[in-house]
């Protein structure tokens, strides 16, 4: 199995600019998570979703932050319009069944100028 | 939500000794994961103790969890410098697939 993937990994933007990261879970996986990585907060727990549902969103900082999982291998976080505090190393991962291993991806470093 | 909180928060040692993070969490939980990150990585599950189990041994790696202390301990034994990396702690209950993690112990291991 490929482990999930994330893209992109590097990405710099300008503020203001949509920003779109992308995440394919390991196939079979029924949830999935989007972390946020900073060195002042920490890994951040941002939304999870089981089954393609959103469970639980009340990490995701404000609403110009938004996830879909539209079908069991691909998700998306969106932020709209981006500002320099969002900076960070973003993660997904995936898991199987409840309190399961997490599957972490190799992140998407995202630089807001 | 649970989460866990390790100390210390960073630990320097020389390779081949041993090095104890600790992490306690708050509520009542289905079981307790370690995880490693290597820097600019993703995290790399290590080991989860359930519950209703004390100790855990996976090569090096030593898990005690205390349930009345809410707390658990990792223990890698005879330390190399590739062990160097950031570890973190995460819980997990019966009904929640709410994993939130600590701010991580960093852990260096000298030659």
């Amino acid at each position: 199995d490929a482990g999930v993937i994330q893209s992109p990994r590097h990405e710099v933007t300008e503020m203001g600019q949509e920003v779109t990261l992308r995440c394919k879970p390991i196939s079979g996986h029924n949830s999935l998570f989007w972390y946020r990585q900073t060195m002042m907060r920490g890994l951040e727990l941002l939304i999870y979703f089981n089954n393609n549902v959103p469970i639980d969103d009340s990490g995701m900082p404000e609403d110009r932050f938004s996830a879909k999982m539209p079908n069991a291998s691909f998700s998306t976080l969106k932020i709209q319009p981006s500002e320099p505090r969002d900076s960070a190393v973003y993660f997904c991962a995936s898991s199987l069944g409840v309190s399961g291993e997490l599957f972490f991806g190799e992140g998407s470093r995202l630089t807001v100028l | 939500s649970q989460q866990g909180e390790e100390d210390p928060q960073a630990l320097s040692i020389q390779e081949g000794e041993n090095a104890t993070m600790n992490c306690s969490y708050k509520t009542s939980i289905n079981n307790l994961q370690w995880y490693r990150q290597n820097s600019g990585r993703g995290l790399v599950h290590l080991i989860l103790i359930r519950s209703n189990e004390r100790e855990k041994h996976s090569g090096r790696l030593r898990v005690t969890l205390d349930t009345s202390k809410k707390s658990s301990s990792l223990l890698i034994t005879a330390s190399r410098a590739a062990d160097t990396a950031s570890y973190f702690c995460a819980t997990g209950t019966a009904n929640n697939n709410d994993m939130r993690f600590g701010a991580g112990t960093r852990l260096t291991v000298k030659p």
